[in-house]
């Protein structure tokens, strides 16, 4: 089965801190994308940052940036100089390319962000 | 632009009534898809539209669920015969042509089975 972990229900970050959130993900695919969502209370989900699988540079947005470690299935979103805007459900997400669009996603990891 | 627009943006109804979500995607968009959120949980897909060709429907959970495409814009994502357990927040996105683009949500439609 094609599964994605967030093992980590809840996170917390002082604000202007750094917080990483963790994503594994089990598929035999080779061609893949990674994603990060943000979804803040409003429910609309919000394209943070994005992996393709034969990349092997880490992707960078800003403060975000990505851990993508292939090998281990591995997938982890680093927030740098965290924000009180950036409290939100952090889900990650991935796509094969033969298979459609459809996402993956996991459970999500709900951040918040003390001032 | 305007983004992707779900209508209504809550919904109650009664067990057992049929129920009718829509989904107006960006102007341009040839994908479509549809997403179940329950309480607490992550997106689960449901079905994709991709220009005219037939849609996967692998998500689909029972036969009392069903979604159509006109004219390629426009989405309905209908539900029969409603059950507690489609309680769930539905939304859709949409995406341009390619894998590699970004899918665009709307902000769902809350049902609440009552």
């Amino acid at each position: 089965a094609q599964t994605v972990t967030q093992s980590q229900p809840e996170m917390s970050v002082q604000e202007a801190e750094t917080v990483t959130l963790s994503c594994t993900y089990d598929t035999s695919e080779s061609d893949y994308y990674l994603f990060w969502y943000k979804q803040p209370p409003s429910r609309q989900m919000i394209l943070v940052i994005r992996q393709e699988a034969y990349k092997q540079q880490n992707a960078t947005e800003n403060r975000f940036s990505v851990n993508f470690q292939k090998a281990a299935k591995s997938f982890s979103l680093k927030i740098s100089d965290s924000q009180l805007g950036d409290a939100a459900m952090y889900f990650c997400a991935y796509l094969i390319y033969n298979q459609g669009g459809k996402l993956i996603f996991g459970q999500g990891t709900e951040l918040s962000v003390k001032p | 632009g305007a983004g992707v627009s779900q209508s209504p943006s809550n919904k109650v109804t009664e067990k057992g009534k049929d129920v009718e979500l829509r989904c107006d995607p960006i102007s341009g968009h040839t994908a479509l898809y549809w997403y179940r959120q329950s309480l607490g949980q992550g997106l689960e897909f449901l079905i994709y539209f991709q220009g005219n060709s037939a849609p996967d429907k692998s998500g689909l959970p029972s036969d009392r669920f069903s979604a159509e495409r006109t004219g390629g814009s426009v989405s309905t994502l209908t539900i029969q015969r409603t059950q507690q357990e489609d309680s769930a927040v539905y939304l859709c996105a949409s995406s341009g042509r390619g894998f590699n683009q970004p899918q665009h949500f709307g902000d769902g439609t809350r049902l609440s089975i009552l």
